[in-house]
């Protein structure tokens, strides 16, 4: 079975600018949870789709944004780029069941860059 | 989810088991301990989960003590590929609003040769 993939894998961007960023979950997975990585922050839990409704929301300003579609494939836009915004983006599937597959698998994340 | 407290780094020889342990003194009776790495530069990879009994896997084992205020995590024979930085995290594993990780500092795990 294929693994959680994200795309672009790099990406490059100026300050002021948006981004989107793309996640292909899991086969029959249909949660999607997004984190942001930093050094100086480590892991953070940024939103959770399920049925392409956001049914989980962590602490980011309104830039940060997502959706999911009905074959669970979810976004994550980001605008009005800012410096601290340079991470590396992760995606997460889980089954999403209730009482069942709460374990969450990983994408390989997207390196966003801004200057 | 409570809170947990882990050694910022250990190592271990290749061949060797390696034991990660977790502090998590103030886990509640409903919430499961969890244990995800991340390797350099990768996605974190879920490695294992339990409530109260020992789990084990292709991957590892995981004790639970009775009182369930800590645990540990074995990798029976430690590889160089195991080099790597392990989280444990507590979690409840309930209804909708549970799909949120909440990743503390972890254990740099090095395996020497």
């Amino acid at each position: 079975k294929a693994g959680v993939t994200q795309t672009p894998r790099y990406l490059i961007k100026t300050r002021g600018q948006q981004v989107t960023l793309s996640c292909s979950p899991i086969s029959g997975h249909r949660s999607v949870s997004w984190y942001q990585q930093t050094p100086g922050q480590g892991l953070q839990f940024l939103f959770e789709y399920f049925s392409e409704t956001q049914r989980n929301k962590g602490n980011f300003p309104g830039r940060f944004s997502g959706r999911q579609f009905s074959n669970s494939r979810s976004e994550m836009n980001v605008s009005t780029l800012e410096l601290g915004d340079s991470a590396l983006y992760l995606c997460a599937s889980s089954l999403g069941g209730q009482g069942v597959g709460y374990e969450q698998y990983f994408g390989p994340g997207t390196r966003l860059t801004v200057t | 989810d409570a809170k947990t407290t882990q050694p910022p780094s250990m190592d271990c020889a290749e061949g060797r088991a390696a034991n990660l342990p977790c502090n998590h003194s103030t886990i509640s009776g409903n919430e499961y301990v969890y244990w995800y790495r991340q390797i350099h530069s990768q996605g974190p990879q879920y490695i294992i989960h339990g409530l109260k009994n020992n789990e084990t896997n292709e991957m590892a084992s995981l004790i639970i003590t009775e009182d369930r205020k800590s645990s540990t995590l074995i990798l029976p024979h430690a590889t160089l590929r195991d080099t790597a930085v392990y989280y444990c995290i507590v979690r409840v594993n309930s209804g909708g609003s549970n799909y949120k990780l909440t990743f503390g500092k972890g254990t740099l795990l090095t395996v020497n040769p």
